[in-house]
């Protein structure tokens, strides 16, 4: 079944703890993104990458890491995570040409107190 | 500073009866717009887009309008069923540039049966 996947889908964290968000996809997709969702503010995208080795800051960069060094996996990586990083995170992916509709992941809920 | 805008946060719609979900965007070099249904608890799913040549594409009960002169488009369902009670997001892309998408915050839409 074609998917991406996300893991852990819930999390707790305290204030300073370097976490990881895993994100994976078995469709071949060049291009992959994460995105948070807030309350009142809708999808906001964070890091996205179009290749291996290829990336490329979002809207709201700051505080997130990424790494494309496969081409089925998309890491976001929080160093020192803050509440206000406290969200509901996406990871997406789709192919590089001729279709422009993104995949989502099922969402990764965090907690940062 | 909001470039793609839905001003609705939700809507009411009886049965079988029609669903307009509008959305605004500011920057004219967006040439590419989507429409996402998202349920509880799951990423968003595509619904249907559009790129910035046409005026019109219709997918079943799914039609989304461009009007690039008032920098608009409207997503129609009809006949609209209780299914379709979900939150509807819009997004835009200059894809022969950034590659960014930017999303707007989204319509709750209830269909009454």
């Amino acid at each position: 079944e074609a998917q991406v996947t996300q893991n852990p889908r819930y999390l707790i964290t305290v204030t300073g703890k370097k976490l990881t968000v895993t994100c994976s996809q078995n469709m071949n997709h060049e291009y992959m993104s994460w995105y948070r969702q807030d309350p009142g503010l809708g999808l906001r995208q964070i890091y996205y990458s179009m290749n291996v080795e290829v990336t490329d800051k979002g809207d709201v960069p700051e505080g997130y890491k990424v790494s494309r060094k496969e081409k089925r996996n998309f890491p976001l990586i929080l160093e020192s995570p803050s509440p206000n990083q406290t969200s509901l995170y996406f990871c997406a992916s789709r192919t590089g040409q001729g279709a422009y509709e993104q995949y989502f992941g099922p969402g990764t809920r965090l907690t940062v107190t | 500073d909001q470039q793609v805008k839905q001003n609705s946060p939700s809507l009411s719609v009886q049965e079988g009866r029609i669903s307009i979900l509008n959305c605004d965007y500011t920057n004219s070099m967006f040439d590419y717009f989507l429409w996402y249904k998202k349920y509880p608890a799951e990423g968003p799913t595509f619904l249907i887009s559009i790129s910035s040549i046409k005026d019109k594409n219709e997918d079943g009960r799914f039609t989304v309008f461009l009007n690039k002169s008032a920098k608009h488009l409207s997503l129609h369902i009809v006949p609209s069923q209780p299914g379709d009670s979900a939150v509807y997001f819009c997004a835009a892309s200059d894809l022969l540039g950034t590659y960014k998408y930017i999303f707007g915050t989204g319509t709750r839409l209830k269909v009454l049966a």
